[in-house]
């Protein structure tokens, strides 16, 4: 199974600063087969990258994702009001399916 | 806009048997792969369950393996998931998730996501 370790647990930062999250695999993650997510309280998940590098559908160019084998990164270039939320990675390389634990973005 | 629909949560008591439903729509269900993944209350995320999309490939987490049993019923563009033997360490919010591509496969992230159906297993 792929463990995915997500830094920091915590992110504080102010509307406009820039946010980068990492998420480090356990083992090398197949053809890059690691997604993004954000979740705000009360709502399921939303995709945001997939591929590691590409933005899903609607997805605003401030979020950017890069990376590969065993670490990854997102990216948010300017933090918005509406940014503030949960952010999980996943890998979809090999089974079981996982997930990180979670990085929390919070206001300053 | 595609549409996913849990339900059939509820208060169950521990070894207890609960089954929930995903009711899907606005896409072409017998062609994707679906997935089940749950939310422990204040937790993070764990994958559930797949099952591809001609309902033949199947896979679970260890967590579940022997417990729960993922199927779909392609003229009901419907999903389910039957869980056997509940424990208290099963109470979450059960989301069913759409795969990202169509086709053969088991291996996915997810690009919709039903708002969830909470399922709290207690005496």
């Amino acid at each position: 199974e792929i463990v995915l370790t997500q830094s920091p647990g915590t992110l504080s930062l102010s509307p406009g600063e820039r946010a980068t999250l990492s998420c480090r695999a356990s083992q090398s993650v197949g053809n890059k087969h690691l997604a993004w997510y954000h979740q705000k309280p009360g709502q399921a998940p939303r995709l945001l990258i997939f591929g590691a590098s590409t933005r899903a559908a609607g997805i605003p160019d401030r979020f950017s994702g890069s990376g590969s084998e065993t670490d990854f990164t997102l990216t948010i270039s300017r933090l918005e009001p509406e940014d503030f939320a949960l952010y999980y990675c996943q890998q979809y390389g090999s089974q079981p399916l996982t997930f990180g634990g979670g990085t929390k973005v919070e206001i300053k | 806009q595609v549409q996913l629909v849990e339900s059939g949560g509820g208060v169950v008591q521990p070894g207890r048997s609960l089954r929930l439903s995903c009711a899907a729509s606005k896409f072409t269900f017998n062609t994707y792969g679906m997935h089940w993944v749950r939310q422990a209350p204040g937790k993070g995320l764990e994958w559930v369950a797949v099952i591809s999309y001609d309902g033949i490939n199947k896979f679970y987490a260890d967590s579940v393996k022997g417990r729960f049993t993922i199927s779909r019923d392609n003229s009901k563009n419907t999903l389910y998931l039957q869980m056997n033997s509940l424990r208290s360490e099963d109470t979450a919010v059960y989301y069913c998730a759409k795969a990202d591509y169509y086709g053969s496969g088991t291996l996915h992230c997810f690009d919709y996501w039903g708002q969830g159906t909470l399922v709290t297993v207690s005496s």
